[in-house]
């Protein structure tokens, strides 16, 4: 059974500092890889995708790449903000219907 | 485009109680799906559907059933709320194939089963 692991569960850096999160996961066998964020009492946004052929997909400040051999994909974000400030959740898609497994998340404090 | 709606926002239910979550897309997306949230535990999937009259289970499907008679539409009905049904619903859809295709999510339905 695939397994989604997201370390640390909690982070807290000072504003301007860059952020990496970390995801991995147990069965290289995946379609893609995608990461979401989630504010406080709200839904999911997705933020990135990442294709089981692709290395890597940046989108502004955002960053994610995808070591499917490894089992790990890292999210970079450059120059935090306090409205970077959320959960982040990485799942990765283990069938060609649309099945995603989760990890538990990584919650982030961007401190003016 | 509305993407993924879902009704209703908040619920209350006593112990017993059985309720119908709505859940409707217009992307025209084969797959769809019911996951809860609860604290620290992530997303676990309760059912998923990958066409009209097609479902299936996921990772948690007791205490809930669905059906999918439509292509737009994927309610999950609580056949006798439990205390431990208490979490957040969400409803999410794409496409299925090997194609770069995302998931989408709706806001959400916050349950709490006294």
């Amino acid at each position: 059974k695939q397994e989604v692991t997201q370390i640390p569960a909690a982070l807290s850096v000072p504003e301007g500092e860059n952020l990496v999160l970390n995801c991995s996961f147990t069965d290289s066998a995946i379609y893609n890889l995608q990461w979401f964020r989630q504010d406080p009492g709200k839904g999911l946004t997705s933020l990135l995708l990442i294709q089981s052929s692709q290395r890597e997909q940046t989108s502004g400040r955002l960053n994610a790449s995808l070591d499917k051999s490894s089992g790990r994909s890292t999210l970079y974000i450059a120059a935090s903000q306090p409205g970077d400030s959320a959960t982040y959740l990485c799942a990765v898609r283990t069938d060609s219907w649309g099945k995603l497994q989760f990890g538990a998340g990584t919650q982030v404090v961007v401190t003016p | 485009n509305a993407g993924v709606t879902q009704t209703p926002k908040f619920q209350v239910l006593k112990t017993g109680q059985s309720m119908t979550l709505q859940c409707a897309q217009d992307m025209n997306h084969e797959y769809m799906s019911w996951y809860r949230q609860d604290p620290g535990m992530g997303l676990r999937l309760i059912h998923y559907s990958v066409g009209a009259g097609i479902t299936d289970q996921g990772e948690v499907p007791n205490g809930y059933n669905v059906s999918r008679s439509t292509t737009e539409d994927f309610p999950l009905r609580l056949l006798s709320a439990a205390p431990s049904q208490t979490s957040v619903y969400f409803c999410a859809s794409s496409y299925s194939g090997e194609g770069a295709y995302e998931q989408y999510f709706g806001p959400g339905t916050r349950l709490t089963v006294t």
